[in-house]
């Protein structure tokens, strides 16, 4: 079970918005910068998100990433069939001295 | 163009022992961090190890640590995990992965295909 939890799955429909969360405590989100990743299946994860909501060269503003206290959120807006996949936080835990991914969520586009 | 190219995964045995590979090209090797993620088949991700660059500091998560020894060869552009007592639970798909600079072994730019580790008898 993962230190940072985030729903199993979530879904809407094309062109539509969806935000998947990812809580945690104060020694991981709470004081840790928290990236996000896609990976489509069959295939290694991707870079979304880093530093809670900073954009990698390449990953189009339909993708945002937040944070406030012990949660994050990462939105995507103008869903596409393209962006079913599983997404995952991931961020430092002081208590571990471990880096820590949430569990993921499968986005499902109907 | 970067690219991380993993190998040395296999089927071995409860309590054996693996050294998996992670060849590196397209960028200066020494000045970032390393990190091995590994995926048991249709489970999530789970953060492995981790080792900073100019020859800096290790971690390593708690379900590993005392069996699994990162390394990296700055002369060769390699990293290493050596694995070692592995168990059933070690079964799943290794990655390596960079880290966006020589200290941060999260936010990880780049991934490697995987190379698959199985242990059973």
């Amino acid at each position: 079970q993962s230190v940072l939890t985030q729903p199993p799955s979530v879904s809407a429909a094309p062109g539509q918005k969806v935000t998947i969360s990812c809580s945690g405590s104060s020694s991981n989100i709470g004081n840790h910068y928290v990236s996000w990743y896609q990976q489509l299946p069959g295939t290694a994860p991707k870079l979304l998100i880093y530093d809670n909501n900073n954009r990698p060269s390449g990953i189009p503003d339909r993708f945002s990433g937040s944070k406030s206290g012990t949660s994050a959120t990462l939105g995507i807006t103008g869903l596409q069939s393209g962006d079913e996949a599983h997404y995952y936080c991931e961020t430092w835990d002081s208590s571990l001295s471990a880096g820590v991914f949430g569990g993921g969520t499968k986005l499902t586009v109907l | 163009e970067v690219q991380l190219l993993e190998s040395g995964g296999g089927l071995v045995q409860p309590g054996g022992s693996l050294r998996l590979s992670c060849e590196s090209s397209g960028f200066r090797f020494s000045s970032f961090a390393m990190s091995w993620v590994r995926q048991a088949p249709g489970k999530g991700l789970e953060w492995v190890s981790g080792v900073r660059g100019n020859g800096g500091s290790t971690d390593y998560a708690d379900s590993v640590k005392g069996r699994f020894t990162i390394s990296r060869d700055d002369s060769k552009n390699t990293l290493y995990m050596q694995m070692n007592s592995l168990r059933a639970e070690d079964t799943a798909v290794y990655y390596c992965a960079r880290g966006v600079s020589p200290t941060r072994i999260l936010y990880l730019d780049y991934w490697g295909q995987g190379t698959l580790v199985t242990v059973s008898s």
